[in-house]
């Protein structure tokens, strides 16, 4: 497997910024993703990482080091409907076709 | 355009019974999946399709089977089902990456499985 750590849990206060670090170990991929899925519902993607740096997408950010194997996605001014899981997934060289997933971070946001 | 859609949404079996899982996409994804989501383990692949008339093993495909005779389907088959199997299980298509970008996953709903 490609060893993929996110935190289980992360709790912030609306209006806020929240980071969520994704590690992973593995020889080399073909891109890194982030999926966000809300309690009883399918997975909606986010973003996805294939070099170095941050790529921006309104509220969402997500940022990829590949030297060090890591990568976060932040979201900025929090608000209630942000509260979900964030899943972070990796497409390994060793077999492009397919994506694996990281246990996911579950954010509650309260006000 | 309903993207994809898997069905039944729920389900309850007996140990042993079998059953199979429909999903069907209609974006003309070359690229199918069943995953299945347990509480703390993310979701794991159980096997794949990289086109019609192929299939592929994921990372837990034991006591299961998949078939993709046309290309906007993809069945997963419980010959005799095991409370082990009791999950959440998601289908997902993709089209093939096109202009050096990568090809996000389109997810069906679900289907919630209990096996008694």
């Amino acid at each position: 497997g490609q060893n993929i750590d996110q935190p289980t849990e992360m709790t912030a206060t609306e209006g806020a910024i929240v980071q969520i670090n994704c590690t992973y170990q593995t020889s080399g991929f073909n891109g890194l993703f982030w999926y966000q899925q809300h309690a009883g519902e399918a997975p909606t993607f986010l973003s996805y990482n294939v070099l170095d740096g941050l790529e921006e997408k309104g509220r969402f950010s997500s940022f990829l080091s590949r030297s060090k194997g890591y990568s976060y996605l932040l979201l900025k001014e929090l608000q209630m409907k942000d509260s979900a899981s964030y899943l972070c997934a990796v497409r390994p060289f060793s077999n492009d076709y397919k994506l694996s997933f990281g246990a996911g971070t579950t954010v509650t946001v309260r006000a | 355009n309903a993207g994809v859609t898997q069905t039944p949404k729920f389900r309850v079996l007996k140990t042993g019974q079998s059953m199979t899982l429909l999903c069907a996409q209609d974006m003309n994804h070359e690229y199918m999946y069943w995953y299945r989501q347990d509480p703390g383990m993310g979701l794991r692949l159980i096997h794949y399709s990289v086109g019609e008339g192929t299939t592929a093993k994921g990372e837990v495909p034991d006591g299961y089977n998949v078939s993709r005779l046309k290309k906007q389907n993809f069945l997963l088959g419980l010959e005799s089902a095991a409370p082990s199997q009791t999950s959440v299980y998601f289908c997902a298509s993709r089209p093939r990456d096109r202009d050096g970008r990568n090809s996000p996953l389109h997810f069906g709903n679900g289907t919630r499985l209990t096996v008694t």
